[in-house]
């Protein structure tokens, strides 16, 4: 049972346009990373946000953290070819594991 | 390279076979994890060594799963007796310091075990 959902689980778009995925969790969490895998490889750590509330931008990409440090969100301006992946937030709780959300899917196609 | 490995990469195995998949953390990484991945699907835990002691084996999903990292660097997850529900991607992950919550995992490729 995977505590964080993450929506929406596919998404398919043109290059050039925006979108945002969602993390959600009735879980409170200590901090909330996010991650891109692409295919034959594992989870690549973009960014880690800690306090509630906190936004960080990454290039196109701009990453905020609930006030309650329960959801996140993730936001891609202008999605490029190069952004296809599998995206997946992960839940920080102890120093011992993380817990992954469902997974997002993106397609950009050129 | 100085990444995490795995070996084999890609594993099929006839169920009731028993296999053992490995894992090389990066030199000098205390803390090493594992985790399953399904099709589609978003990693989860398996189980968590710091060193050579496992503090963690919550997440394994039955007594026919079994890990260990003796001498504190490479780890091995054994499965006895696979069965189809076992066919995942098993991921390795270690990262450097022990007791910081935000401390970076890098994750190795992983293996992809297919039980026929």
């Amino acid at each position: 049972t995977q505590l964080l959902e993450q929506s929406p689980q596919f998404l398919s778009i043109q290059e050039g346009e925006n979108l945002t995925v969602y993390c959600n969790s009735s879980s409170v969490f200590s901090s909330l990373q996010w991650y891109r895998q692409e295919p034959g490889e594992g989870p690549v750590l973009l960014v880690t946000v800690v306090t509630g509330g906190e936004v960080k931008k990454l290039k196109r990409l701009t990453f905020q953290f609930g006030d309650a440090r329960k959801d996140s969100s993730l936001h891609i301006t202008a999605a490029q070819p190069g952004d296809t992946g599998l995206y997946l937030c992960a839940g920080v709780r102890n120093t011992d594991k993380l817990i992954f959300g469902t997974g997002t899917r993106l397609q950009v196609f050129p | 390279g100085a990444g995490v490995s795995q070996s084999p990469r890609y594993k099929v195995a006839k169920r009731g076979q028993d296999v053992a998949l490995r894992c090389d953390p990066i030199s000098g990484h205390v803390s090493l994890f594992w985790y399953q991945q399904a099709l589609g699907q978003g990693p989860e835990f398996l189980t968590y060594f710091q060193n050579e002691a496992q503090l963690d084996k919550s997440g394994l999903p039955s007594d026919r799963f079994f890990a260990e990292r003796p001498e504190g660097s490479v780890s091995t997850l054994k499965i006895q007796r696979t069965q189809q529900e076992d066919s995942a991607v098993y991921l390795c992950a270690s990262s450097l310091v022990l007791g910081l919550d935000i401390d970076t995992q890098y994750f190795g490729p992983g293996t992809r075990l297919t039980v026929l």
